[in-house]
């Protein structure tokens, strides 16, 4: 099975702060790669598919970026609504997919 | 504009089987190149992938939990299906069903989760 860590697990920043939460794979995924954001009490929601492209209506303030083992989701300057959790998807796999452990993102 | 909506009964007792339905508003689950997939998320815990179907009725299931775990669809109504046996309380859980959508991205064809139902809280007690 494919592993994916997620550092930091949680993480502090103020409105204005760019921010790069990290992803590694336990074995070459490509760009098989997304990024979802998650608020307390709802579903997940779709930012970045294929490592680096944009879902269509996410603000361009978030970015992702990498290939093989390691990626990065940025957001470049923290908006309130931002602050959530984040989780990385491995879709390299056709048979399964696994997700990273999130990290949360808190208001300093 | 497609929406999902899981639906089922919100306490299960322990070793009986949890059943789910999905249904699809919006638009036929028949239409396009998608999967359709079941998520889980335990209170405070991360995303647990659980299986997905094709409207062909192929399907891929989590190794972990594949001995438990049957999904099903029924285009007739627009619906998909979990059924997980043996259940306990580490089943409790809310319960996403989610659409697999395939992008093209440079000639290769990358999959995502890119519609989701509201989840629905299954909990797992006598």
């Amino acid at each position: 099975d494919i592993q994916m860590t997620q550092s930091p697990s949680s993480l502090s920043a103020s409105v204005g702060d760019r921010v790069t939460i990290t992803c590694r794979a336990s074995q070459s995924i490509s760009s098989y790669l997304n990024w979802y954001q998650q608020k307390p009490g709802k579903a997940p929601k779709l930012l970045i598919y294929a490592a680096s492209s944009l879902q269509s209506g996410v603000p361009s303030r978030f970015s992702g970026s990498g290939s093989g083992t390691d990626f990065t989701l940025t957001i470049s300057s923290l908006q309130p609504e931002d602050f959530a959790t984040y989780y990385c998807q491995q879709s390299y796999s056709t048979l399964t997919s696994t997700f990273g452990q999130g990290t949360k993102l808190e208001i300093k | 504009q497609v929406q999902l909506q899981e639906s089922g009964p919100g306490l299960v007792k322990p070793s009986q089987t949890l059943s789910l339905t999905c249904t699809v508003s919006g638009g036929s689950i028949s239409s396009g190149s998608y999967y359709w997939s079941w998520i889980r998320q335990p209170a405070g815990k991360g995303l647990e992938w659980i299986g997905r179907i094709y409207t062909s009725g192929s399907t891929n299931y989590n190794p972990s939990l594949k001995s438990r775990v049957t999904i099903s669809v029924d285009t007739s109504k627009n619906q998909f299906s979990l059924k997980l046996s043996s259940v306990t309380a580490a089943d409790t859980a809310v319960y996403y069903c989610a659409r697999d959508r395939y992008y093209d991205s440079s000639g290769y064809y990358y999959i995502a989760f890119d519609i989701w139902g509201q989840g629905t809280m299954v909990t797992v007690s006598s």
